[in-house]
């Protein structure tokens, strides 16, 4: 069974910086593209950045202008988001998928549960 | 970036009736296209993926239909669990974009 544990959320201040991670299971990690999809409260879900299955080639939404860097380690089959400059606008639960390729091909099979950012001071 | 228009905004139903959700893309995606379904407080979940593909589980009265900028998720006949917000998604431009949803509710 394919899970995704996300962990990292939490309060952070405007201007700050935070980190999450996704640790998977269940599936060959090093072999699927993983996506960050974030649903700020009430609202719907956006695209933030995808990552293709070696880490070489990376996408971002182009609202981030530069302030998140995904990354991943295929040896801890974890995923991560970085993220700085942080604003009231990134709140929100930031979920990570699994692509269906080894490039990023935006076909999300398995999601996981999400982790709640909250930027306020 | 392509802007997916999901309509309506709300779609108000009764279990047993037939539900009909329409998504536009601005520009074509093909047929990639896929829907999700998602409950309060729980992830989305995939239903169907490249317009008319259902996902792993799916029950079948899910269908999907449609390609280009015109797409449909038709529910043939409601569930009381089938009650909750639908997204379309596109992966026809590598800048993934979602609708804003259709919330089914019970009439």
């Amino acid at each position: 069974e394919v899970q995704l544990l996300e962990s990292g959320g939490g309060l952070v201040q405007p201007g700050g910086s935070l980190t999450v991670a996704c640790t998977a299971s269940g599936f060959t990690f090093s072999t699927h593209a993983m996506s960050w999809v974030r649903q700020a409260p009430g609202t719907g879900l956006e695209w933030v950045s995808a990552i293709n299955a070696g880490g070489s080639r990376t996408f971002y939404a182009d609202s981030l202008k530069g302030r998140f860097t995904i990354s991943r380690d295929n040896s801890k089959n974890t995923l991560y988001l970085q993220m700085h400059s942080l604003r009231a606008e990134d709140t929100a639960v930031y979920y990570c998928v699994e692509d269906v390729g080894y490039d990023s091909s935006g076909s999300f099979d398995h999601w996981g549960q999400g982790t709640l950012v909250t930027v306020s001071s | 970036e392509i802007v997916l228009t999901q309509i309506p905004d709300t779609l108000s139903l009764s279990a047993g009736e037939r539900a009909t959700l329409s998504c536009r893309a601005s520009q074509s995606v093909s047929n990639y296209l896929a829907w999700y379904q998602q409950k309060p407080g729980q992830a989305p979940r995939l239903l169907i993926y490249d317009a008319t593909k259902r996902a792993t589980g799916i029950p079948a009265r899910f269908s999907g239909s449609g390609s280009g900028t015109d797409f449909t998720l038709t529910i043939s006949s409601l569930e009381p669990e089938d009650f909750a917000v639908y997204y379309c998604q596109q992966r026809g431009d590598w800048r993934y974009s979602f609708g804003q949803g259709t919330k089914l509710e019970i009439k």
